[in-house]
Order: structure tokens, then C-alpha cells, then sequence
């Protein structure tokens, strides 16, 4: 079956930088684009950004350009999120969906808690 | 790019029906049929209950129906059951591979 799975819990001092993976099964990866989207605590969803696995190509939402950086590995159908420069406001858990237009399955999603 | 309308909190009781609404604008909702509809149980991932406005995955009841109208969404569940609550969300497609979900809405079955 179709399936996402994500990374473990990251916990991150203010300032630093996370990368969170997602390793795709039970398709062809390079098929279908991969968006992210996070969810701060007691918050709705946030689109963060696209990329398709075929040629590379991303879209961020401008709120988090120049921090953001998707990418993938098609060898090993994993898709990977990079945020840099973390700041309390990115505490979140943070989801990766197989994108179609619409968003399905999503992965399990990855805690993301920035503290001092 | 800014979120989409929904009420916070919608209710109803086992065996009536509920409609969910969904505002957004000529630059999402209004311009593209990639609405699409989620519901999320705490601490879990959203599940998608309906793509493309109107469509139903297989595996999804079908309680769930949807519409759009302009720059409005609307999601409707009939029969009520209490699997049914949970927290809804709106998406609509933007453009240029972006995406805007809505704030959205709290179900609670009576």
C-alpha cells in the first residue's frame, strides 16, 4: 500500500537547523510531487512547500523562503525538509503528503520542538 | 497567500446533516477545481475525505458530499455518526504549485 513514513521527534536550540525525512513505498516515487505542511501546536494545517521527485523543481510559500529547502533521493524514494535558522514559532509537527493536487496518504508526521 | 474562511465550530446531532462552509477568492477557490476537503483526529495525520470539489476516495462513506459555488466550498456530512467528529479542513489549489488550507472547523456530534 501507498504509504509515507517520517523521521522521529527533533529537538533544536534556537537558531539551529532541522531536517526532517520521508520515505515513500507502494509507488513510483518520481510519479507524484511530495508537499509539506505543518501544524503548530493547538494550530491548523500551513502549506510550506513543493517538490517534485521527477526534475527537482520546488515551491516554497513565501513566508519561509530563504529558510526552507526541499529536496529528494530517488534512489532511495525518501524526500527530505531542511529549515534553518529555527525559531520558536517553528515548533510544529511537520507533515509530508504525496501530493496530486490533493493531498494522500500523509506521513505519520515529525514533531519539531525549538527550546533554548 | 491568505488562509481560507471556515466557521470554527459546526454540531449536529447521530443521524442529521452538516454543512461545512469554505471562502476563499478568484485567486484560489474561484479559479481552480483542486478543492479539496480533510478531516483530522487529534494527534493524528489529516485524512483526505474529498478531491477535485466533488470526488470521494474509495474507501470514504458516502455521507460526505461537497460542492462549489464561486469562491465557496462546501462540505456536507449526512446521517451523523460519531466517527464524524473531529477537526475539518478546506485546501484549495493557488497557482503556480502553491496551496492555501483553511483555518479550520470543529465537528462535534451531539
Amino acid at each position: 500500500q501507498v504509504q509515507l513514513v517520517q523521521s522521529g521527534v527533533e529537538v533544536k536550540k534556537p537558531g539551529a537547523s532541522v531536517k526532517v525525512s520521508c520515505k515513500a513505498s507502494g509507488y513510483t516515487f518520481s510519479k507524484f510531487g511530495i508537499s509539506w505542511v505543518r501544524q503548530a501546536p493547538g494550530q491548523g494545517l500551513e502549506w510550506m512547500g513543493w517538490i517534485s521527485p521527477y526534475n527537482g523543481k520546488t515551491n516554497y510559500t513565501q513566508k519561509l523562503q530563504g529558510r526552507l529547502t526541499l529536496t529528494t533521493d530517488t534512489s532511495t524514494t525518501t524526500a527530505y525538509l531542511e529549515l534553518t535558522s529555527l525559531g520558536s514559532d517553528d515548533t510544529a509537527v511537520y507533515f509530508c503528503a504525496r501530493d496530486r493536487n490533493w493531498f494522500d496518504p500523509w506521513g505519520q508526521g515529525t514533531l519539531v520542538i525549538v527550546s533554548s | 497567500q491568505s488562509a481560507l474562511t471556515q466557521p470554527a465550530s459546526v454540531s449536529g446531532s447521530p443521524g442529521q446533516s452538516i454543512t461545512i462552509s469554505c471562502t476563499g477568492t478568484s485567486s484560489d477557490i474561484g479559479n481552480y477545481d483542486f478543492v479539496s476537503w480533510y478531516q483530522q483526529h487529534p494527534g493524528k495525520a489529516p485524512q483526505l475525505r474529498i478531491y477535485e470539489v466533488r470526488k470521494r476516495p474509495s474507501g470514504v462513506s458516502d455521507r460526505f458530499s461537497a460542492s462549489k459555488s464561486g469562491n465557496m466550498a462546501f462540505l456536507t456530512i449526512s446521517r451523523l455518526q460519531a466517527e464524524d467528529e473531529g477537526e475539518y479542513y478546506c485546501c484549495s489549489y493557488a497557482g503556480g504549485s502553491t496551496y492555501v488550507f483553511g483555518g479550520g472547523t470543529k465537528l462535534t456530534v451531539l
